[in-house]
């Protein structure tokens, strides 16, 4: 079994500030690890991932995320927020099943950038 | 290249009435899934076909549900008869092989009142 848990359903940073977006998972077999974003009236969007080598993973847009096997956690950073981060953002847990990805999603966290 | 799309964008009905989703996957995309997310809660998977086979179909909720694709493009998902809880917003995601990432299209959001 998989599942994943994002911390904090909203979260609100100063434009220019720190982006940090928590997301602890467990998993029973080596995981691979998804952050989406989702834009308003737009579809998700993979932002990064992992799946195995090194542990810290960028992405688009400045995002990037560490997996941490130790705290079970994948959290999400980005060194200044612009006005554009605004959206709401899911960490996911995959592994393979059968050959494909079976994804399990966090409830996902909306930030607000405020200016 | 076009990317997955989906029909409605909204789609408001009344309980037990039926109501069909409809999902275009990318072009050649065998793998195609549907996730559905209720309001406030995490993004559910419902199932995934490889072309026209359903390979999973374990996170269907009931038997109110049909997914069908039909030659191996575009995908329905039939809900009938709906139920208040069934609102939510319906996802559908393409993948080029298994195991790829998954492009998700932008979701159909159902109310049933």
């Amino acid at each position: 079994a998989q599942s994943v848990t994002q911390l904090g359903s909203h979260v609100s940073v100063s434009e220019g500030a720190l982006v940090l977006l928590r997301c602890n998972y467990s998993s029973s077999v080596p995981p691979y690890l998804f952050w989406y974003v989702q834009y308003p009236n737009q579809g998700l969007q993979l932002l990064l991932k992992y799946t195995t080598g090194a542990t810290l993973v960028k992405g688009i847009n400045g995002f990037e995320a560490e997996f941490k096997k130790s705290e079970t956690s994948f959290h999400l950073t980005k060194p200044s927020a612009h006005m554009s981060d605004a959206a709401e953002y899911f960490c996911a847990v995959g592994r393979d099943s059968g050959g494909y990805q079976k994804v399990t999603f966090g409830t996902g966290t909306k930030l607000q950038v405020i200016p | 290249e076009a990317g997955v799309t989906q029909f409605p964008s909204h789609s408001v009905i009344e309980k037990g009435q039926t109501v069909t989703l409809r999902c275009d996957p990318i072009s050649g995309h065998d793998n195609l899934y549907w996730y559905r997310r209720v309001m406030g809660k995490e993004i559910k998977f419902l199932l995934h076909f490889v072309k026209e086979s359903k390979q999973d179909e374990s996170g269907m909720p009931n038997n109110r549900f049909l997914a069908e694709r039909t030659g191996g493009t575009y995908s329905t998902l039939k809900v009938q008869p709906a139920e208040l809880e069934d609102s939510g917003v319906y996802f559908c995601a393409s993948s080029q092989v298994q195991g790829a990432e998954q492009y998700f299209g932008p979701g159909t959001r159902l109310t049933v009142t």
